[in-house]
């Protein structure tokens, strides 16, 4: 069964310019999370998605973050201007909220560098 | 403080050794527990999952659970170089069908030499 699939894997750009992290969750799981790691402070959970529906946006660090989940298989996190403190592994996550929580399966991460 | 406390480590091992890694937490709503293992420029991937107190085995690993001290550990037995890796614990309280936070402690990374 695939994973969760993140786009693009490694991503460097200029600092002011606007990034789009990409993620597929894992067919069936109707929840889905994005959390940023970094070495100072591990790993923070940004925002998570019920149902496609934003659930908790409390971890979003600033407004120039945004994520959006257009349908079940599909979300973006947009970075709208990027800064060199965005540096950091973008990891996307999912599971299937019911009854009993399951447990969250990640993708392998964009690995996003902002000069 | 923190909710979830782990020891960063390094933990260097030979290879064969048992090793234990452990998180303690605070809060006392959490009742699902997992420990996650994360190689070098790859995601977290799910090792054990387990709900309330009590012990989970699975081949060379086993999670132990204390709800009344609220603490947690990670046995390997007969550890191997491909262990090699940051094992991150995590939790979590039933939220029911809103969705559910996962705690994470900052991983503790572990080396087995051969």
């Amino acid at each position: 069964d695939a994973g969760v699939i993140q786009s693009p894997r490694h991503e460097v750009t200029e600092m002011g310019q606007e990034v789009t992290l990409r993620c597929k969750p894992i067919s069936g799981h109707n929840s889905l999370f994005w959390y940023r790691q970094t070495m100072m402070r591990g790993l923070e959970l940004l925002i998570y998605f019920n149902n496609n529906v934003p659930i908790d946006d409390s971890g979003m660090p600033e407004d120039r973050f945004s994520a959006k989940m257009p349908n079940a298989s599909f979300s973006t996190l947009k970075i709208q201007p990027s800064e060199p403190r965005d540096s950091a592994v973008y990891f996307c996550a999912s599971n299937r909220q019911g009854n009993s929580n399951q447990p969250q399966h990640f993708g392998d991460g964009t690995r996003l560098s902002i000069l | 403080q923190k909710e979830v406390e782990q020891d960063p480590g390094p933990l260097s091992v030979p290879e064969g050794a048992i090793v234990s890694l452990n998180c303690t937490y605070s809060n006392s709503a959490f009742q699902y527990f997992m420990w996650y293992r994360q190689y070098s420029r790859k995601g977290p991937e799910l090792l054990m999952y387990t709900y309330s107190s009590g012990n989970k085995e699975d081949g060379r690993f086993t999670a132990q659970v204390d709800k009344s001290s609220k603490y947690i550990s990670l046995f390997i037995r007969d550890s191997q170089p491909s262990d090699s890796a940051t094992y991150l614990c995590a939790m979590s309280a039933l939220l029911g069908t809103s969705g559910s936070r996962l705690t994470f402690g900052e991983g503790t990374q572990l080396t087995v030499n051969p």
